[in-house]
């Protein structure tokens, strides 16, 4: 079984300082771990990935998130932010596809407002 | 690449009536989701499909909706008869493999529906 813990609905960070998106998995296996970003009234769109390889992964828009396997996180950052950062966020765990699985498990999301 | 490609982008309907969205996955891309989105419930998956067969349609609220894809290029989600809490964001994923890995799925832009 796996899941996933966004540990705070709604983020608010003024433009230009750095933001944190927290996440918590759980999960039996050594999953893959992504980060989605969906704007208003869009579709959800990948950030970044976690596929086992380095543990801190660089992704678009100045994004990156760090896998730490003792913490079971995988918190989302970006040093300075923009106004077009304002979005909803999800993290999600993939199982490996030998488990004839293919669902995500999708977190609640956190809402990142950026303060003029 | 055009990526994910659904229509209508927007439905408003009637109680009672069928509706039909549809979906064009991303060319060469053998996994096909179906996803629902609503403000009290999230992001579901409501049923995917691999090499066109139906593999979970566990997320399917009930036997009003159903969803076929005919070929590798094409799948629909029928609701027959709408309900007014049918209204939500419809949104359609595809996405492959790469050996062991699963790859990130691809999001379309969504359809909404309203049923009044």
């Amino acid at each position: 079984a796996q899941s996933v813990t966004q540990l705070d609905s709604h983020v608010s960070v003024s433009e230009g300082t750095p933001v944190l998106l927290r996440c918590n998995y759980s999960s039996s296996y050594s999953p893959s771990l992504f980060w989605y970003v969906q704007h208003p009234n869009k579709g959800l769109q990948l950030l970044l990935k976690y596929t086992s390889a380095a543990t801190l992964v660089k992704g678009i828009n100045g994004f990156e998130a760090e896998f730490k396997k003792s913490e079971t996180s995988f918190h989302l950052t970006k040093p300075s932010a923009h106004m077009s950062d304002a979005a909803e966020y999800f993290c999600v765990v993939n199982p490996p596809t030998n488990f004839g699985n293919e669902k995500l498990t999708f977190g609640t999301g956190t809402r990142l407002t950026i303060i003029p | 690449d055009a990526g994910v490609i659904q229509s209508p982008r927007h439905e408003v309907t009637e109680m009672g009536q069928e509706v039909t969205l549809r979906c064009k996955p991303i060319s060469g891309h053998d996994y096909l989701f179906w996803y629902r989105q609503t403000m009290m419930r999230g992001l579901e998956l409501l049923i995917y499909f691999n090499n066109n067969v139906p593999i979970d349609d566990s997320g399917m609220p009930e036997d009003r909706f159903s969803a076929k894809m005919p070929n590798a290029s094409f799948s629909t989600l029928k609701i027959q008869p709408s309900e007014p809490r049918d209204s939500a964001v419809y949104f359609c994923a595809s996405s492959n493999r790469q050996g062991a890995v699963h790859n990130e799925q691809f999001f379309g832009p969504g359809t909404r529906l309203t049923v009044l």
